[in-house]
């Protein structure tokens, strides 16, 4: 089977970086994406790395390390609008995703 | 593009009735994916198609679901009968299989609730 951890909750302030973590355990990995949610919307999408190494976007950079299992997604000079929660979601068998239970982020002023 | 399109937005139901919840995907894409959110169990994959034939339905929870995509801009998902615990949002995605990202863009969602 699949399984997916990132921490439950984050708080950080404004103008502040944070990285969220993701572990996952799965076969027929193909990638990995990150996907944000604010409250009562729908996700949308963020990023994803099929390679080791880091793809950044803007303020948002992501993570990949396959050997390890592991990525992070970063996000820099953080504002208010940032708050949100953040899903990383593994691709397996081709066009498969399995999600996280998501990452709270409070940015506090 | 409009993007995904889903209906109904919102949904009440009594307990044993039927529900079919649907969704326009975008134009050109040939991925569909139906997903179900509640605070308990997360973004949980239902049944995702390729060119309109079902793929993986693994995530349907049980006999009760059923989920059909009979062209490339439409589907449906359909709950007979509806029970409390079905009670979700239930978001419809699209993608372009085969695309560097495989960026899934989701619909608004259809909140279900079942009493």
């Amino acid at each position: 089977g699949q399984s997916l951890e990132q921490p439950s909750e984050v708080t950080a302030v404004e103008g502040a970086i944070v990285q969220i973590n993701c572990t996952y355990q799965t076969s027929g990995f193909y990638g990995l994406s990150w996907y944000q949610q604010h409250d009562g919307g729908a996700p949308t999408f963020l990023s994803y790395n099929a390679l080791d190494g880091l793809e950044e976007t803007g303020r948002f950079s992501s993570f990949l390390s396959r050997s390890d299992s592991y990525g992070y997604l970063l996000l820099q000079e953080l504002q208010m609008k940032d708050s949100a929660s953040y899903f990383c979601a593994v691709r397996v068998n081709f066009n498969k995703f399995y999600f996280g239970s998501g990452t709270k982020l409070n940015v506090k002023p | 593009d409009a993007g995904v399109i889903q209906s109904p937005r919102h949904e009440v139901t009594e307990m044993g009735q039927e529900v079919t919840l649907r969704c326009k995907p975008i134009s050109g894409h040939n991925s569909l994916f139906w997903y179900r959110q509640t605070m308990m169990r997360g973004l949980e994959l239902l049944i995702y198609f390729n060119n309109n034939v079902p793929i993986d339905d693994s995530g349907m929870p049980e006999d009760r679901f059923s989920a059909k995509m009979p062209n490339a801009s439409f589907s449906t998902l359909k709950i007979q009968p509806s029970e409390p615990r079905d009670s979700a949002v239930y978001f419809c995605a699209s993608s372009l299989a085969g695309g560097v990202y495989q960026e899934q863009y989701f619909g608004p969602g259809t909140r279900l609730t079942v009493t």
